[in-house]
């Protein structure tokens, strides 16, 4: 099975900070790497699909890049309402696997 | 507008059983691969099973194999878990979620979740 490791597991920030997540896979999964938002008492929102690619409404502030094994996802300009947890997850192989999550906190 | 509704949760002792069914609309539900994702309480977010567009191929993780079934009636849009010898362990937020992508089999990002239901396995 993929293991996904995810730095750090909380960050606090300032509005209009730039702000990056990392997540390393335990092996090569190309591109298949998807990152996520969840807000406290909901379900997860997809952002990022295949490493780099702006799912459909997200704001353009989001983004994601990488390959093979390290990706990073990034918000440049962080906003109040960014606040929540970010996952990463790999669909390269099933068992899909995620990272254990980084909660972002406003400073 | 997709809408994914999950029911059926609930209290079951340790070693009950109980049946989970997510209820889609609006979109073309037979052409989607679906899976179910739960999230222990404040913990974070872990695959349990996946099903093709056509009922044919399972797929699960080796902590619910032989113990959970996915199933989905493409007639009724429905998708469904049937989860047996419940542990503590099982304790958690499920969610179901829908592939991105028209892919047979599981092989995509999940573009639209449910808001989950909550299963607690408590004597």
């Amino acid at each position: 099975d993929i293991q996904m490791t995810q730095s750090p597991s909380s960050l606090s920030a300032s509005v209009g900070d730039r702000v990056t997540i990392t997540c390393q896979a335990s092996q090569d999964i190309t591109a298949y790497l998807n990152w996520y938002q969840q807000k406290p008492g909901k379900a997860p929102k997809l952002l990022i699909y295949d490493a780099s690619n702006l799912e459909t409404g997200v704001p353009s502030r989001f983004s994601g890049s990488g390959s093979g094994t390290d990706f990073t996802f990034t918000i440049s300009g962080l906003q109040p309402e960014d606040i929540a947890t970010y996952y990463c997850q790999q669909y390269d192989n099933l068992p899909y696997s995620f990272g254990q999550g980084t909660k972002l906190e406003i400073k | 507008e997709v809408q994914l509704v999950e029911s059926g949760g609930g209290l079951v002792q340790p070693g009950g059983s109980l049946r989970l069914s997510c209820a889609a609309s609006g979109f073309t539900f037979r052409s989607y691969a679906m899976s179910w994702v739960r999230q222990a309480p404040g913990k974070g977010l872990e695959w349990v099973s996946g099903m093709s567009s056509n009922g044919v191929s399972t797929y699960y993780a080796d902590s619910v194999k032989g113990r959970f079934t996915v199933s989905r009636d493409n007639s009724k849009n429905t998708l469904y878990l049937q989860m047996n010898s419940l542990t503590v362990e099982d304790t958690a937020v499920y969610y179901c979620a829908k592939d991105r992508a028209i892919v047979v089999v599981p092989a995509s990002p999940f573009d639209h979740w449910g808001q989950g239901v909550l299963v607690t396995v408590s004597s």
